[in-house]
């Protein structure tokens, strides 16, 4: 079976404080992983994967197979960044099966 | 073109009535998802479809929920002797394949059942 937990439903900060949204997974293989946001009003869309090892809008992830983790870090967080975050895993070999966690919505003070 | 459209954006329906939801998917995607969001409850997986078949169908909560996809394309999510407990919104995705990565969503059918 495969499952995604986001421990905090909610994260406040403030404008210009580090966040960490965390993440954390349940798979016998080869997970792929990636963070989808969903702003006020839009459609869910894809944040980052972990294979592109990328960095989006300031935030990134690293994927930590001992830890089974994917945390999101930005270290500067902005009023724009406030959202619902969530997290996602999707299956490797014959399993293409994408599975979320239960989000977490980030806010950002001024 | 197009992103992934789905129909109706709203629906209220009567407790007991069937409802029918329907995704109409990026053309040429092959993988086609559906989930429920609700409060507390984030995305629950519901389906998944690659082609016209479903490899994985045990998110489907119950028998009263049945889904199908004709010609590769749209699909259709069917919620039978809608319950209360079965209004939230229904999102759909749509992948290029299995293989590529990233999932496009559409805006979702917000059910209110009454």
């Amino acid at each position: 079976a495969q499952r995604v937990t986001q421990p905090e439903k909610l994260l406040s900060v403030f404008k210009g404080a580090p966040v960490e949204l965390k993440c954390n997974y349940s798979y016998s293989g080869s997970p792929e992983l990636f963070w989808y946001v969903q702003y006020s009003r839009q459609r869910l869309q894809l944040l980052l994967r972990h294979i592109s090892r990328e960095s989006i809008k300031g935030f990134t992830a690293d994927l930590n197979k001992g830890e089974t983790s994917f945390h999101l870090k930005k270290p500067f967080a902005q009023e724009e960044d406030s959202a619902m975050y969530y997290c996602a895993l999707k299956g490797g070999g014959s399993n293409y099966k994408l599975t979320f966690g239960k989000g977490t919505l980030l806010t950002v003070n001024p | 073109g197009a992103g992934v459209s789905q129909s109706p954006s709203n629906k209220v329906t009567e407790k007991g009535k069937d409802v029918e939801l329907r995704c109409d998917p990026i053309s040429g995607h092959t993988a086609l998802y559906w989930y429920r969001q609700s409060l507390g409850q984030g995305l629950e997986f519901l389906i998944y479809f690659q082609g016209n078949s479903a490899p994985d169908k045990s998110g489907l909560p119950s028998d009263r929920f049945s889904a199908e996809r004709t010609g590769g394309s749209v699909s259709t999510l069917t919620i039978q002797r809608t319950q209360q407990e079965d209004s939230a919104v229904y999102l759909c995705a749509s992948s290029p394949g299995p293989r590529v990565t990233e999932a496009f969503f559409g805006q979702g059918t917000r059910l209110t059942v009454v």
